[in-house]
């Protein structure tokens, strides 16, 4: 059973490119989040979706898209990366999005991203 | 901000021995999440304990929550070198739509 899984694994920008990382459930859950994690931080909210068809803006979603592709796929992109962007990006889905505080979040293994 | 913030922000201790890490937050919430990170993973939950409720075990965890002091501990007993690892807790603000986390205990068991 995979549950979360993240591609690609780590990646190296230079500012001013574009990417897109992937995200992929197979827990059959409604909600997708995408987060990043900063040293002293913790974890951020960027964009969710509550379910299939839906996309809102989290806590930090300056320089970000999010695409929810299907049920399954949720995926992140950055039209032009910037060194501030530099982090490690977490998605993670849960089952119904109203019941946020009663149900836990699972997290795929982050895509470590160094933009230059 | 919902922010909690976990205290200590590093601990080490033998193996065997038990670990007391602590959250504050600073709104209302309906529940709070403690969740454990392993180096190069990503976050595994442990356990929920709803508002009201004071205390919840879960094996060798021991949860607390006073509402009136906006405050949870998470108790590990018979810790192992296993246990290694950084551990926050998260909320939700009563009528927010986040789930917030804190900054994290980074735990450090000496075999």
């Amino acid at each position: 059973n995979a549950g979360v899984t993240q591609t690609p694994k780590f990646q190296v920008l230079k500012t001013g490119q574009s990417m897109t990382l992937q995200c992929a459930q197979d827990m059959n859950h409604n909600s997708m989040y995408w987060y990043r994690q900063d040293p002293g931080m913790g974890l951020r909210l960027i964009y969710y979706s509550a379910s299939e068809g839906t996309t809102d803006k989290g806590e930090v979603p300056n320089g970000y898209n999010v695409s929810r592709l299907n049920k399954r796929e949720f995926s992140l992109r950055l039209e032009s990366a910037a060194p501030s962007q530099t982090s490690v990006y977490f998605c993670a889905s849960s089952k119904i999005y109203r019941e946020l505080s009663n149900q836990p979040q699972h997290f795929g293994d982050g895509t470590r991203l160094s933009i230059l | 901000s919902q922010q909690g913030e976990e205290d200590p922000q590093a601990l080490s201790i033998q193996e065997g021995e038990n670990a007391t890490m602590n959250c504050s937050y600073k709104t209302s919430i309906n529940n709070l999440q403690w969740y454990r990170q392993n180096s190069g993973r990503g976050l595994v939950h442990l356990i929920l304990i709803r508002s009201n409720e004071r205390e919840k075990h879960s094996g060798r965890l021991r949860v607390t929550l006073d509402t009136s002091k906006k405050s949870s501990s998470l108790l590990i007993t018979a810790s192992r070198a296993a246990d290694t690892a950084s551990y926050f807790c998260a909320t939700v603000a009563a009528g927010a739509n986040n789930l917030f986390f804190g900054t994290g205990t980074r735990l450090t068991v000496i075999p």
